[in-house]
């Protein structure tokens, strides 16, 4: 079956550092990958998403950046955090083709909560 | 641009009771719809997708139906339970290149809070 992992759960960092958020998928292979931010108050706001290796498209312009060097890892980044990327971060994962299971079902991660202080 | 709207944004109601709740989406040309749960500090949980060529989904006591022409959604939950509380969630996936959007990505509407009391 397929598992996809997120770490770290919790995270709080003062502004300006460094972060990296990383997502790892089991059990699938070539998958759609999707980062996703949820502010308090607000929905579910789609940051980055991948469809291969060193593929990466973005949604919205922002100081935070994804890579994808491997298959099934995909890592949200940024060189210095901003009191405005406070939030709960998911990652996402799609089949990119028919498979056994539902096409185009997406499954999401535990999240990561991400407290700039 | 899509745009999901979920009425109502919060939902309380005696156990037991039976509930709908709505999604609505302004572009009809969709691939397929998901209904996802989310409990307090947790990732998103599927509970139903629906192709946008079938009209509805079930799933134990969930009932999903889709309404594509009409850009209408509802979750039908039957002899609704304490554990059932939590966060609805519709989302929609874009119809692909072919009809000017994207089939990758998921518009979401901003949720329904439900809260069923003992």
């Amino acid at each position: 079956s397929q598992t996809i992992h997120q770490w770290p759960a919790t995270l709080v960092q003062p502004v300006g550092s460094p972060l990296s958020l990383e997502c790892t998928v089991e059990g699938t292979s070539n998958p759609n990958l999707y980062w996703y931010r949820q502010a308090a108050g607000r929905g579910l706001q789609l940051l980055f998403y991948s469809v291969g290796i060193g593929q990466i498209s973005s949604e919205v312009p922002q100081n935070l950046s994804a890579s994808r060097p491997q298959d099934r890892q995909f890592i949200l980044s940024s060189k210095k955090l901003l009191l405005s990327d406070s939030g709960f971060y998911l990652c996402a994962w799609t089949l990119a083709r028919t498979s056994g299971i539902s096409y185009n079902e997406q499954f999401f991660g535990p999240g990561t909560r991400l407290t700039v202080l | 641009k899509q745009e999901v709207t979920q009425i109502p944004a919060a939902l309380s109601v005696p156990e037991g009771e039976n509930l709908v709740l709505n999604c609505s989406f302004t572009d009809s040309a969709i691939y397929n719809l998901q209904w996802f749960r989310q409990d307090p500090g947790k990732g998103l949980t599927s509970l139903l997708l629906i192709q946008s060529s079938q009209r509805e989904q079930t799933s134990g006591r969930l009932n999903a139906s889709l309404d594509k022409s009409s850009g209408r959604s509802t979750l039908y939950i039957a002899a609704s339970q304490p554990g059932d509380s939590a966060t609805y969630l519709c989302a929609v996936r874009g119809g692909g290149p072919q009809r000017g959007g994207s089939n990758y990505k998921l518009t979401f509407g901003k949720g329904t809070l439900l809260t069923v009391n003992p």
